[in-house]
């Protein structure tokens, strides 16, 4: 079964402060997609990352980097110097390589205090 | 160059009515897919249509639940005698390289 596990329902920082939110999959599949979107209030789901499951290299875009780990089915993303217009639920989701269709999680709420 | 669109953005319909929900994708991408946001079961799959393919409908929850592609572009996705338990925000998106983008998503109640 293909599961996506979001641990963190809420979490809470103080502007500048760095966070990492967590993802941990399941698949027995062996070529595989994980993404993370961001859902701010305005609702839409925006997109942020894609990973292929046989490119383990951690990716940084700016204040936003993420950590894939086969071993441990993690994909972990941190935001640096964090900001209030970070403030949003992030989901991380999984691809199927032939299907394509998204497992997601249940998201994490961050919410950023000035 | 102009992101999914979705029709209506808000929709408040009686129990026992049937309901369109419209998504028009990117120019070019040639998947699109149905998911539906609701508080108790979060996000979940819908549909999908791939070409000229048949669609993968494993998602949808009854067959009060349907959806359409024309011309490999516009879909509609028609709920017939809806429930409250319909009630939820349905989204859909476009695909191009493995990534799929979002629409702003259509929120459903149901009275």
């Amino acid at each position: 079964a293909q599961k996506v596990t979001q641990a963190q329902t809420e979490i809470s920082v103080v502007e500048k402060e760095d966070v990492t939110l967590d993802c941990v999959y399941e698949t027995r599949d062996t070529t595989y997609y994980l993404f993370w979107y961001k859902q701010p209030p305005s609702g839409e789901l925006v997109f942020l990352i894609r990973r292929n499951s046989f490119d383990e290299q951690n990716e940084i875009s700016g204040r936003y980097s993420w950590n894939f780990q086969k071993s441990t089915s993690s994909f972990n993303f941190t935001i640096t110097a964090s900001q209030v217009v970070d403030s949003a639920v992030y989901f991380c989701a999984l691809g199927n390589y032939n299907t394509d269709k998204l497992i997601f999680g249940t998201g994490t709420r961050l919410q950023v205090f000035p | 160059g102009a992101g999914v669109s979705q029709s209506p953005s808000n929709k408040v319909t009686e129990k026992g009515k049937d309901v369109e929900l419209r998504c028009d994708p990117i120019s070019g991408h040639t998947a699109l897919y149905w998911y539906r946001q609701s508080l108790g079961q979060g996000l979940e799959f819908l549909i999908y249509f791939q070409g000229n393919s048949a669609p993968d409908k494993s998602g949808l929850p009854s067959d009060r639940f349907s959806a359409e592609r024309t011309g490999g572009s516009v879909s509609t996705l028609t709920i017939q005698r809806t429930q409250q338990e319909d009630s939820a925000v349905y989204l859909c998106a476009s695909r191009i390289n493995y990534e799929q983008y979002f629409g702003p998503g259509t929120r459903l109640t149901v009275t």
